[in-house]
Formats: structure tokens, sequence, C-alpha cells
């Protein structure tokens, strides 16, 4: 069983609903990421928090709002998508995050299936 | 540049065949960390290994080794007496240390396929 939860595991959207993903690890680790992967292409990275405040946006559409209420918390909360935002959403921690911490191994989640009608 | 390129696309083998898959990197940086994750239709990333760019030890875990290759670029994944539940996307991984950030720049994946 994977240490970081992902919930739901599908949604199904239309272009005008708000909704959010969750994911939660209880490792300790401080860093936690959001990744975008469409099928078939490896993850891209799209936010990171460290000890709870955000360090990277990668360019990433308003769209999409991320929110890390506590350290074992993730939230991203959607609104407004368009159907190319259809995708697997991965959320992935490790113990800290960057070269301080020697690159420590992300560990990820089973991923929000998320589809915009 | 910072690469990873892993030029396999899709590999199909039969149960008990032993597969290597290949993954070739490019960076300037002198201290780098290299990673294999494995994805099985599931959808979560497995973390199978990490190496630093100091350490050119081959490593082995069960039927799992690495052969790292700092002359060639190469760090590549051997899966010996392969099983069906080895078929996954496997992605190789490159941070390199000048980022600062951590970041992980993959390769494209190779798709594994063992048939029984």
């Amino acid at each position: 069983d994977t240490e970081v939860t992902q919930t739901p595991k599908h949604l199904v959207m239309g272009m005008t609903n708000k909704k959010s993903l969750k994911c939660e690890q209880h490792m300790g680790h401080r860093a936690m990421y959001w990744y975008k992967q469409k099928a078939k292409k490896p993850p891209e990275l799209m936010f990171v928090y460290s000890y709870e405040k955000l360090s990277i946006n990668e360019s990433v559409p308003s769209r999409f709002s991320p929110e890390c209420p506590n350290s074992s918390l993730l939230n991203l909360h959607l609104h407004a998508l368009q159907p190319e935002d259809s995708a697997l959403y991965l959320c992935a921690s490790s113990q800290v995050y960057g070269t301080g911490g020697g690159n420590q191994p992300q560990h990820f989640g089973d991923g929000t299936r998320l589809s915009i009608l | 540049a910072q690469k990873v390129t892993q030029a396999q696309t899709e590999i199909s083998v039969v149960e008990k065949e032993d597969v290597t898959l290949d993954c070739v990197y490019e960076t300037r940086d002198t201290t780098y960390y290299l990673f294999w994750y494995k994805q099985p239709p599931s959808g979560e990333l497995v973390f199978l290994i990490r190496r630093n760019s100091f350490d050119e030890q081959n490593e082995i875990s069960g039927r799992y080794s690495w052969n790292f290759q700092k002359s060639t670029s190469s760090f590549n994944f051997t899966i010996t007496a392969s099983q069906v539940v080895d078929s996954a996307v496997y992605f190789c991984a490159l941070s390199p240390l000048s980022s600062n950030t951590g970041k992980l720049i993959f390769g494209q994946g190779t798709t594994l396929q063992v048939k029984p």
C-alpha cells in the first residue's frame, strides 16, 4: 500500500465546476509535490511545497490553485478547467526539498484520474 | 543540457527471460542523482533506487540489478527471470545538484510487457 494517499481516485467534472484533489502523507515529510501526467508521458512537475510554503510554481495556469494546510496535507483546487487538463494528477512527498537534503527520493500516491467534459 | 533518454519505448518478453532497460543521461554537473521508478497500471510511481554520481558500485536487489557507468553516462536496469508482475512503465530520472531544487528530469519511460 502506498504511504501517500490521494482522493478521489477518479473525478469527472464539467468545465464550470469547482472541485478539489486531496493528498495526505504521514511519513513526516516536509516537502510535497503535485505532478500532471498525460497518457504515455512522464510526469510533469506543477508545484512544490517546502515546510508548507510554496517553493515552485512551474507556470501553471491559475485555474489550478494549490494549498498546503499543514505538513501532512496538500490540496489542489480546480476551477474552470479545460478538456486538455484531463490527465492523471500525482501527489508526491519527500523528506525535504532540494539538494540540501541530498535529493531525497520522492514517494508517490496512486493519483487522481481527472476527466473534463 | 540536462536530459534523460530511454531509447526503448516498449519491450515485450516472455516470463523468466532477463531484460535490460537502458537509460542514458546528459548533465554538466559533476554531482547528481539518478533514480528509477516503476509505474504499474494502478498509476502510482514506485521508487526503486537512488544513486549518486560518486557511487559507481553496481547494486543488486533480489531480481533487480543496476549498472551505473559514468564513462558512458548510463544507468541501466536489469530484471532477471522476469515475471508478469514486472509489467509496468519504468522511468529513469536525473536530479542535478546545480539546479538546487531536487527537481526530477524524467526520461520518456519504457513500457515493459511480460507475457506468461
